[in-house]
């Protein structure tokens, strides 16, 4: 079993709603990550927080809103997300940003 | 520069057979390879890593080889099992910078 939890496994939201997504580590990382992963291609990064400061944003669209609650918790919460948002979403951490990159097993998230 | 190009897409091999998956990048100033093998429904997991300054990294059957000349490198699977079908994702980065991922090949393992 993976060392960093997600839950829930999956989820199916409406456009209109507001849900989150939560990741849990305890191996001390003290980087944490959000990823996209489409079927059938590579996964895509999100957000990475170290230290628990927002320290990349590759461009998300507002929609998804990351928090570090902590140096084990990261949420990614989820508003008035589109269909084209359907994906596995991938949370991972790591020591201090150094490689390499521990990974969960995903929230299957479907929009409709 | 900062693309990493995998072959083969898929990839059908017999039970005992080798497995090569191959991956080639642009940029020099990486420094650390990994690949990454993720079962349907879970997420990536660390297979094997390598960096530059060897050519070659063995882990049971998986292998990595390395040709920073040619900025290419390569997993390499003996024996494959059936339980190795899986898609392998390979990997660069420069230090902390992020994880540039190649395309991934499904591999099948046929017994």
């Amino acid at each position: 079993d993976t060392e960093v939890t997600q839950t829930p496994k999956h989820l199916v939201m409406g456009m209109t709603n507001k849900k989150s997504l939560k990741c849990e580590q305890h191996m001390g990382h003290r980087a944490m990550y959000w990823y996209k992963q489409k079927a059938k291609k590579p996964p895509e990064l999100m957000f990475v927080y170290s230290y628990e400061k927002l320290s990349i944003n590759e461009s998300v669209p507002s929609r998804f809103s990351p928090e570090c609650p902590n140096s084990s918790l990261l949420n990614l919460h989820l508003h008035a997300l589109q269909p084209e948002d359907s994906a596995l979403y991938l949370c991972a951490s790591s020591q201090e940003r150094t490689l390499p990159l521990h990974f969960g097993n995903g929230t299957r998230l479907t929009v409709t | 520069q900062q693309q990493v190009k995998q072959s083969p897409q898929s990839l059908i091999v017999q039970k005992g057979g080798i497995s090569i998956i191959n991956c080639a990048y642009e940029n020099t100033a990486f420094d650390y390879f990994p690949w990454y093998q993720q079962f349907p429904g879970k997420g990536p997991a660390l297979l094997i890593a390598i960096r530059p300054d060897v050519s070659e990294k063995k882990e049971g059957r998986f292998t990595i080889s390395f040709n920073k000349s040619a900025k290419q490198f390569s997993l390499h699977i003996m024996d494959s099992q059936p339980g190795d079908s899986a898609t392998y994702f390979c990997a660069a980065s420069r230090d902390t910078d992020k994880l540039i991922f190649g395309t991934g090949t499904r591999l099948q393992v046929f017994p």
